[in-house]
């Protein structure tokens, strides 16, 4: 049992480049998150879904786009990345209580 | 909507000290509370949470936290620092039918000997 496990852990882009970040949970998990961590502003959530099929935007969608078209995984795109997107980004699962999130251990994107 | 305050961004203690990290919610539901720990470089461990019942809710390392209903608040305690507890502290709520954890900002906490 794994958990949730987050693909790259690292990562260096060039402005406008694109690239997808995946999370995989082994949990049956209905929910997942998407959640980017800047220094001071603790952590903000960019996208979620409550199912397979479903997607819906957070507090800072803006420059993201998400899909789950399977249960166990939730991809996040950045079609074309700005140095504003240089963050730690974290995924989390949850079960039907969603009573709390259980967290990958982040991808570290630099955008240059 | 929800809200956490934490405050102090940075909180220092001696070890053997109490440490005591401040944390208010706003919700229009009842809320579910949570303190999760990040070390250097590393994902977020939950350290405890409060869903209903007991409002002393005990969790790991040591550390516990209080449901305060009428001063909204959901304060992290631990009775004797070590150097180990040096990490960054967040409190996060959610509500009962929530789409997701609302974050603080986050406490720092250094330990010093």
């Amino acid at each position: 049992n794994a958990g949730v496990t987050q693909t790259p852990k690292f990562r260096v882009l060039k402005t406008g480049q694109s690239m997808t970040l995946l999370c995989a949970q082994d949990m049956n998990h209905e929910y997942m998150y998407w959640y980017r961590q800047d220094p001071g502003m603790g952590l903000r959530l960019i996208h979620y879904s409550v199912g397979e099929g479903t997607t819906a935007k957070g507090e800072v969608p803006d420059g993201y786009n998400v899909s789950r078209l399977k249960k166990q995984n939730f991809l996040l795109g950045l079609e074309s990345a700005a140095p504003s997107q240089t963050s730690v980004y974290f995924c989390a699962s949850a079960g039907v209580g969603r009573e709390n999130g259980f967290f990958g251990p982040g991808t570290r994107l630099t955008v240059l | 909507a929800q809200s956490v305050t934490q405050l102090g961004s940075h909180v220092s203690v001696s070890e053997g000290a109490l440490v005591l990290l401040r944390c208010n919610y706003s919700s229009s539901v009842p809320p579910y509370l949570f303190w999760y720990v990040q070390y250097p470089n590393q994902g977020l461990q939950l350290l405890l949470k409060y869903t209903t019942g007991a409002t002393l809710v005990k969790g790991i390392n040591g550390f516990e936290a209080e449901f305060k209903k009428s001063e909204t608040s959901f304060h992290l305690t631990k009775p004797s620092a070590h150097m180990s507890d040096a990490a960054e502290y967040f409190c996060a709520v959610s509500d009962q039918a929530g789409t997701a954890l609302i974050f603080g900002k986050g406490t720092t906490l250094s330990v010093s000997s």
